[in-house]
């Protein structure tokens, strides 16, 4: 089947912007996870969906940075007022549920945010 | 919390040889699971193998094996019969078995000579 999918691949922007990065998770995972990958800090998480659950919001960033979760699937990262420091690749996962051996997460590729 | 370390920032390895990528963890929990990840230059994570704390055997798929040593919190990764398709960087990677969010190494770069 399908994998995890992202788009855009790559985003240019210019300070100050916002900016939204989406991710379509496999059909039928219902954990979705958010994470950074930048030259200096490594891999980041940023924020957990598991179903209809209050989203585990702990590796935000700053308040710039915030995540929806629309019917349970597709999710959307929206930065604003985008800084270069935000420079990254960000990558989406999905699992099939939280919790258990069987949680393991499949990576989409991934978008590449360069702020200017 | 938990912290994951990857000491070897580069490797590399000739075609047909074996390599192996250490990784060590500290954590004060007792179960847990512990991923290794490949990433090539397209950049999707490629789940390599995978670990449960609470197991002794090691993982083996194919040409990949580990070596967990619990009371060591070592986890590393041995790539038997390296091929060019392997090289790429590799991410140890933990997660708490209550827990949700993966906690990463800094990665190995694996290069392999033909």
């Amino acid at each position: 089947g399908a994998g995890v999918s992202q788009s855009p691949s790559n985003k240019v922007t210019e300070k100050g912007k916002d900016v939204e990065l989406r991710c379509d998770p496999i059909s039928g995972h219902t954990a979705l996870y958010w994470y950074r990958q930048s030259l200096g800090q490594g891999l980041e998480f940023l924020i957990y969906f598991q179903g209809n659950s209050a989203p585990d919001k702990s590796g935000l960033p700053s308040d710039r940075f915030s995540a929806e979760r629309t019917g349970g699937s597709v999710s959307t990262l929206t930065i604003q007022r985008t800084q270069q420091e935000d420079s990254a690749v960000y990558l989406c996962a999905s699992s099939p549920q939280a919790g258990g051996f069987t949680d393991t997460q499949y990576f989409g590729p991934g978008t590449r945010l360069t702020v200017l | 919390a938990q912290t994951v370390t990857q000491s070897q920032p580069e490797m590399s390895v000739q075609e047909a040889e074996t390599v192996t990528l250490s990784c060590t963890y500290d954590t004060s929990e007792s179960d847990y699971y512990l991923f290794w990840y490949k990433q090539p230059p397209s950049r999707q994570m490629i789940l390599v193998i995978r670990q449960e704390a609470y197991k002794q055997q090691n993982a083996t798929e194919n040409r990949f094996s580990v070596n967990f040593q619990k009371a060591a919190k070592s986890f590393s990764l041995k790539i038997s019969d390296s091929q060019l398709g392997d090289a790429a960087m590799y991410f140890c990677a933990y997660r708490g078995a209550a827990g949700n969010k993966l906690t990463f190494g800094g990665g190995t770069r694996v290069l392999v000579k033909p």
